[in-house]
């Protein structure tokens, strides 16, 4: 059971925008940044978003993040193909002192 | 160019300790904005932190709570590398490990290593 709830799947078609969402508590997310990465098959996770909304060099605009209280959003706009992949939120937990991740979303592009 | 170089057994047996090595290129470990991780993943776990090392005028380790009684991190500064020694291994430790960097206040695991699979099997 991982300490932030991600849906396990999400599906859309290409050109669409798609909105994945992280939800956590006042000790985690409410508290402090959040991260989004994208994790393709056989591969380690790559950096999308830090620090709530902002993207490291190379990542597309877009791929777009957002904070609202004790929750978070990536947003992916023209979906492509390549989009496929499974996404994950994290950010630092004051109670656990330490970092902790959602259990993913898997996006399907139909 | 920051690149993570992982090495270690991809097999350990029950109760033994696994032990890897991750090596550092285009950064230095000892670095004052800069954070080294270790994480691990598998199908019933899921992405789990299992801890860091950094140098902020002296070294500090922290671990996470689940591992926190078997687990350690060290540094070579000599190597420019990393190491994560886990202890009293069950199948449960079985997962892909990786290594990563955290750009203290900016990016966090921004460059990972390649990922190690760990099986702990008799």
């Amino acid at each position: 059971q991982s300490v932030l709830t991600q849906p396990p799947s999400a599906s859309a078609t290409p050109g669409q925008r798609v909105t994945l969402s992280c939800s956590g508590s006042s000790s985690n997310i409410g508290s402090n940044y959040i991260y989004w990465y994208q994790q393709l098959p056989g591969t380690a996770p790559k950096l999308l978003i830090y620090r709530n909304n902002q993207r490291p060099s190379g990542v597309p605009d877009r791929f777009s993040g957002s904070k609202s209280g004790t929750s978070a959003s990536l947003a992916i706009s023209g979906l492509r193909s390549e989009d496929e992949a499974d996404y994950y939120c994290t950010t630092w937990n004051d109670s656990l002192s330490g970092w902790v991740f959602g259990g993913g979303t898997k996006l399907t592009v139909l | 160019q920051v690149q993570l170089q992982q090495s270690g057994p991809g097999l350990v047996k029950p109760s033994q300790t696994l032990s890897l090595t991750c090596a550092i290129s285009g950064d230095s470990v000892s670095s004052n904005s800069a954070a080294w991780n270790w994480i691990r993943q598998s199908p019933s776990r899921g992405l789990e932190w299992l801890g860091r090392t950094y140098y902020r005028s002296k070294w500090y380790s922290d671990y996470a709570v689940s591992v926190k009684s078997r687990i350690t991190i060290n540094s070579d500064t000599s190597k420019n590398q990393f190491s994560l020694q886990l202890n009293s291994v069950t199948p449960e430790d079985t997962a892909v490990y990786y290594c990563a960097r955290d750009a203290s206040g900016g990016p966090l695991f921004d460059h990972w290593g390649q990922g190690t699979l760990v099986i702990v099997s008799s």
